[in-house]
């Protein structure tokens, strides 16, 4: 079964700080994967997409990498801000062209 | 700019009303989609429609029914509303099938 497992549920760093959200999925074939920040109140808003031949690709502090063998994604991100408190919500796309969504991560950055 | 926006950020009904849900988008985009996220779930497709007039089934369309009359209007309906239906409902349009695609705020509908 087609599944994207997101890791870990949620978060909590302090201001400035770095941190890497998990994403692996089950997902075959795969085309692509990207990953949506939402924030509280709003719908998602795409950050990056990630292809088969990529393995890393950056959005300002934003870094996704991608290692297609071992079906894993990551995206970390650099000195976080305040307003980087949301969630991150990782979707793999299929040869099929169908969606598979991962539950999320809430993470919440503090002062 | 694409805008996609929705009728409603919050939405109360009683079991067995029938709610409407309204999507507008304003850059002409082919694809439509109406999701349900829920917490620890993520977004799970309802339905989605690919032209005018055009529908299909997502993963859970049990419980729901869409419209789309014009281009740039996606309607759900919950024909009889059931307390398992209390969720946020977010739209969403693509130029592609499968391109990126843009979200409007959501609606937050409890059913009571």
């Amino acid at each position: 079964k087609n599944q994207v497992e997101q890791s870990p549920q949620s978060l909590i760093i302090l201001e400035g700080k770095n941190c890497t959200l998990q994403c692996n999925y089950t997902v075959s074939p795969f085309s692509n994967l990207r990953w949506y920040k939402q924030d509280t109140g709003r719908g998602p808003v795409s950050l990056t997409i990630m292809t088969f031949s990529e393995n890393t690709k950056s959005n300002g502090r934003y870094t996704a990498t991608l290692d297609a063998d071992t079906k894993q994604s990551s995206l970390h991100i650099t000195a976080s801000q305040l307003s980087d408190s949301a969630s991150y919500i990782c979707v793999v796309k299929d040869g099929g062209n169908k969606l598979v969504f991962g539950a999320g991560t809430i993470l919440r950055v503090k002062s | 700019d694409v805008k996609v926006t929705q009728s409603s950020r919050y939405l109360v009904k009683r079991t067995g009303e029938k709610v409407f849900l309204e999507c507008v988008q304003d850059m002409d985009h082919e694809n439509m989609f109406w999701y349900r996220q829920d917490p620890g779930l993520g977004l799970r497709l309802i339905y989605f429609s690919y032209d005018v007039k055009m529908k299909e089934k997502g993963d859970i369309p049990e419980g729901y029914s869409v419209s789309r009359e014009k281009k740039e209007r996606f309607s759900l309906i919950l024909e009889s509303a059931s307390t398992n239906q209390t969720s946020m409902y977010l739209c969403a349009s693509s130029l592609g099938a499968y391109n990126e695609q843009f979200f409007g705020p959501g609606t937050r509908l409890t059913v009571l």
